[in-house]
């Protein structure tokens, strides 16, 4: 069992949809969880970070995490064609674990 | 990507060849990571550093070999190239336990 598990997708939304992306972890200590986004051809770029339990929001952005159930959620509102990318969870700290990724397309 | 540069960024070697990847940062962030991104497998951890000199393995380290005698620079050689090899290759800042600044990778194919 990987011990961050992602579903690869792809996903594909019409513009304006609320998207919502999913992340399973195994290891309990984990207390730091992050989104990253990549674009094709390019590095992941850190999105959004929570530590511990609990909601964060960043505009269009929200990431929840729910440490009893060991679930990571990345929900987009409004979604548009820019937000088209992987869309990588990750967690663990310092050595960072990473998901295999999701690909999203928003279509205009 | 500002403070973190990776070269070359495309190379392609032959099977059992010594292979040098390059990142250099100006964010001087302590620690410097070197990862892999192949298809269904995401982001690989190969070797990870913590300081100038200060260096440890990571979840595919086979093969690969890590400097680091400047904050700024980290270098991953693979030692003996294999068409395993064959990947895209990230390295990664962070001044803190989260939050990586990755570069733009290497594209290395291995023929």
């Amino acid at each position: 069992q990987k011990e961050v598990e992602q579903d690869p997708g792809p996903l594909s939304v019409p513009e304006g949809a609320i998207v919502s992306l999913n992340c399973t972890y195994s290891n309990s200590a984990f207390q730091y969880f992050m989104w990253y986004r990549q674009y094709s051809r390019k590095g992941p770029e850190l999105l959004m970070y929570t530590y511990s339990s609990g909601n964060k929001e960043d505009g269009r952005f929200t990431a929840q995490v729910d440490k009893s159930s060991k679930y990571i959620s990345l929900f987009i509102r409004d979604s548009q064609p820019s937000d088209s990318a992987t869309y990588l969870c990750a967690t663990g700290g310092f050595k960072t674990i990473f998901g295999a990724g999701t690909r999203l397309f928003v279509k205009a | 990507d500002a403070g973190i540069t990776q070269s070359p960024r495309h190379k392609v070697t032959e099977t059992g060849t010594p292979v040098t990847l390059r990142c250099h940062q100006t964010e001087n962030h302590r620690y410097m990571y070197w990862y892999r991104q192949d298809p269904g497998h995401g982001l690989r951890l190969i070797h990870y550093s913590y300081g100038v000199k200060d260096t440890d393995k990571g979840e595919v380290s086979d093969g690969y070999s890590v400097s680091r005698s400047k904050t700024e620079d980290f270098l991953l050689t693979l030692e003996s190239a294999t068409s395993s090899q064959t990947s895209v290759y990230f390295c990664a800042i962070s001044e803190g336990e989260y939050g990586y600044t990755f570069g733009s990778g290497t594209r290395l194919t291995v023929v």
